[in-house]
């Protein structure tokens, strides 16, 4: 029982570098999310993804990409990383579009020196 | 302003105690709204969605007041163990976009 696995789990990045997160989900869901989640607030939406080849920006897409070549997996992409960007990101999945549960993976923390 | 708003509290209440939490969202053609927990920074689990005519599950119960645009939920019976942050969630509008509240924390104390 897989559900949704987020790598790596732990990163330490130095400014300027880059690096790209993967989540998987096993239940062929089509809609997929990236957000962050800093000390005192909620999850922020980066971007999402309604289907396979399809992405779309949320709240805080700035300084990110993605990509969803393949249904089961989405892609977050740090092209130049800063240190506004060290935060716990979460990606979920959902096979109900935006009427259905949220399946979390189980966070990646990255920090940015 | 903030798409979807909670009061961040904290709130502390006593073993036994009724609380109840709102959440308010900006966009009057939301259409999905939910209300998920969210334990010492691990990953969010959905706790219930709320539907129009309000729905209720053992000592919770939540509802929607579309007038109003804003969402509640109401924890009867407070158990130490309903220590979490509680978040709220609304599409946008008529997207896929998921939008998540700040959060309320709430503290039971024995």
């Amino acid at each position: 029982n897989a559900g949704v696995t987020q790598t790596p789990k732990f990163r330490v990045l130095k400014t300027g570098q880059s690096m790209t997160l993967l989540c998987a989900q096993d239940m062929n869901h089509e809609y997929m999310y990236w957000y962050r989640q800093d000390p005192g607030m909620g999850l922020r939406l980066i971007h999402y993804s309604v289907g396979e080849g399809t992405t779309a920006k949320g709240e805080v897409p700035d300084g990110y990409n993605v990509s969803r070549l393949k249904k089961q997996n989405f892609l977050l992409g740090l092209e130049s990383a800063a240190p506004s960007q060290t935060s716990v990101y979460f990606c979920a999945s959902s096979g109900q579009g935006w009427y259905g549960e949220l399946f979390f993976g189980e966070g990646s923390r990255l920090t940015v020196l | 302003r903030k798409e979807v708003e909670q009061d961040p509290g904290p709130f502390n209440v006593p073993e036994g105690a009724t609380v109840a939490f709102n959440c308010t969202y900006s966009n009057s053609a939301s259409q999905s709204f939910f209300w998920y927990r969210q334990d010492c920074r691990k990953e969010p689990k959905l706790l219930m969605s709320v539907y129009s005519s309000g729905n209720e599950d053992g000592r919770f119960t939540a509802q929607l007041n579309r007038a109003s645009q804003y969402i509640s939920l109401l924890i009867r019976d407070s158990k130490l163990s309903d220590s979490a942050t509680y978040l709220c969630v609304v599409n946008l509008g008529n997207t896929g976009k998921l939008i998540f509240g700040q959060g309320t924390t709430l503290q039971v104390k024995p």
